[in-house]
């Protein structure tokens, strides 16, 4: 079952901060983050596993909370860079596979 | 090095065509995967592998077939290609599972009528 994105799209001006969050109704191993941009491949920003920890780097953070089955990403002080759609994607059971998101979208204005 | 590159960019087939797309990777990874993209519904995972002459189902398996001969090179086949096939494909690849970072190929645009 595909991990709960929420919300599915922001409008931010630039300098605005914006939390995007995913959720799982199974346990979490592992949590990723990719965003992409129209027309492109995903890239990967960070990977988050099991135990709680927080990680960042530059202006854009995240959290992976292993009770509430969900993890946050943190975007502060936006730039007209930030602008894309993210996905989280969750390891579960075996490992050996990401189950994606339905993907938010965010666009960061002047 | 050239990470992930996919074969062909952009495809388009009749219906009941069959085709084969190419997925290479030069980063010596164990993990090989394929999703396919459609508007409003993020990555599904289609199939992947573990490693070289291995596959398992992922979520949206039908009408797909995959092969890992080599451990650098995962190809997905459909062969009776279906307007459903209509999507964008990625394929994706990581060391050593989901506690690694996925890198993604450029993608391949496959419409079919």
């Amino acid at each position: 079952q595909q991990p709960v994105q929420s919300p599915q799209a922001v409008i931010l001006r630039e300098g605005e901060d914006a939390v995007i969050n995913c959720s799982s109704s199974k346990a979490l191993y592992s949590v990723h983050w990719y965003r992409q941009k129209h027309g492109e491949a995903p890239v990967f920003l960070m990977i988050l596993l099991k135990g709680g920890e927080q990680k960042g780097h530059d202006k854009i953070s995240a959290s992976f909370n292993e009770k509430k089955q969900q993890s946050s990403l943190y975007l502060t002080a936006s730039q007209l860079s930030y602008s894309g759609t993210y996905f989280c994607g969750i390891g579960t059971g075996t490992a050996s596979k990401l189950t994606f998101g339905t993907g938010t979208r965010l666009q960061v204005t002047l | 090095n050239a990470g992930v590159t996919q074969t062909p960019k952009f495809r388009v087939l009749k219906t009941g065509q069959s085709m084969t797309l190419l997925c290479a990777q030069d980063m010596n990874h164990e993990y090989m995967y394929w999703y396919r993209q459609d508007p409003g519904m993020g990555l599904r995972l289609i199939h992947y592998s573990v490693g070289e002459g291995t596959t398992a189902k992922g979520e949206v398996p039908d009408g797909y077939n995959v092969s890992r001969l080599k451990k650098q090179n995962f190809l997905l086949g459909l062969e009776s290609a279906a307007p459903s096939q209509t999507s964008v494909y990625f394929c994706a690849s990581s060391y050593l599972g989901a506690s690694y970072e996925q890198y993604f190929g450029p993608g391949t645009r496959l419409t079919v009528t």
